[in-house]
């Protein structure tokens, strides 16, 4: 089992749709969440932080399930700008655990 | 936020020869950088982590001989790829975390793409 599981998409949304993302990670001791946002042939950008109370910027919301191991992404009134790969990314210990990412594509 | 920014952007180089990558952070000072390659439609493959002034550590089936990382200052790391094969050909990514021995939000750099023919 991969330590950080996404869901590789793609997913093809309209705009103004909303869109959610799941990520799950294996290790119980993770201690710190990230959504970075990749756009094709560039470097990974940090999108938000996710914790257990939720994290909430624009219309973006990103919350974590320390019980389920679970986080998820969810993206309201999807933009054409919006497309892009948005990685899940776990820390444990020193160790920074990437997902593979999860393929977003918005259309007109 | 923190501007991390690397040397050259792309690369085009005949097979055999050495490589060197530059990574810097320009408004602070980076304890640890991260070395990633990427290959085309796929994840962030981290390579090795290094501290200024010690020798990086390497993640498991990277070459140390071949993939020489070297961070001598706390804005400066360098990657060399020693003779380079096509194989090697991918989106080489530094990152720069300012958390001494730890880590805090990664900041990454715009990525070197290396060709190798």
């Amino acid at each position: 089992r991969k330590e950080v599981e996404q869901d590789p998409g793609p997913f093809n949304v309209p705009e103004g749709a909303t869109v959610a993302f799941n990520c799950t990670y294996s290790n119980s001791a993770s201690q710190s969440f990230f959504w970075y946002r990749q756009d094709c042939r560039k470097e990974p950008k940090l999108l938000m932080s996710v914790y257990s109370s939720g994290n909430e910027d624009g219309r973006f919301t990103a919350q974590l399930n320390r019980a389920s191991q679970y986080i998820s992404l969810l993206i309201r009134d999807s933009k054409l700008s919006d497309s892009a790969t948005y990685l899940c990314v776990v820390v444990v210990g020193f160790k920074t655990i990437f997902g593979a990412g999860t393929r977003l594509f918005v259309k007109a | 936020g923190a501007v991390v920014s690397q040397h050259p952007s792309r690369v085009i180089c005949k097979s055999g020869t050495s490589v060197k990558i530059e990574c810097r952070s320009l408004d602070f000072q980076a304890t640890t950088m991260f070395w990633y390659r990427q290959f085309p439609k796929q994840s962030l493959m981290l390579m090795a982590t290094s501290n200024e002034g010690s020798k990086a550590t390497y993640e498991q089936g990277v070459e140390k001989d071949k993939f020489l990382i070297n961070h001598a200052s706390l804005t400066l790391s360098t990657l060399t790829v020693t003779s380079a094969h096509p194989e090697d050909s991918s989106f080489y990514i530094c990152s720069a975390s300012g958390l001494a021995g730890g880590w805090d939000t990664q900041y990454f750099g715009p990525g070197t793409r290396l060709t190798v023919l």
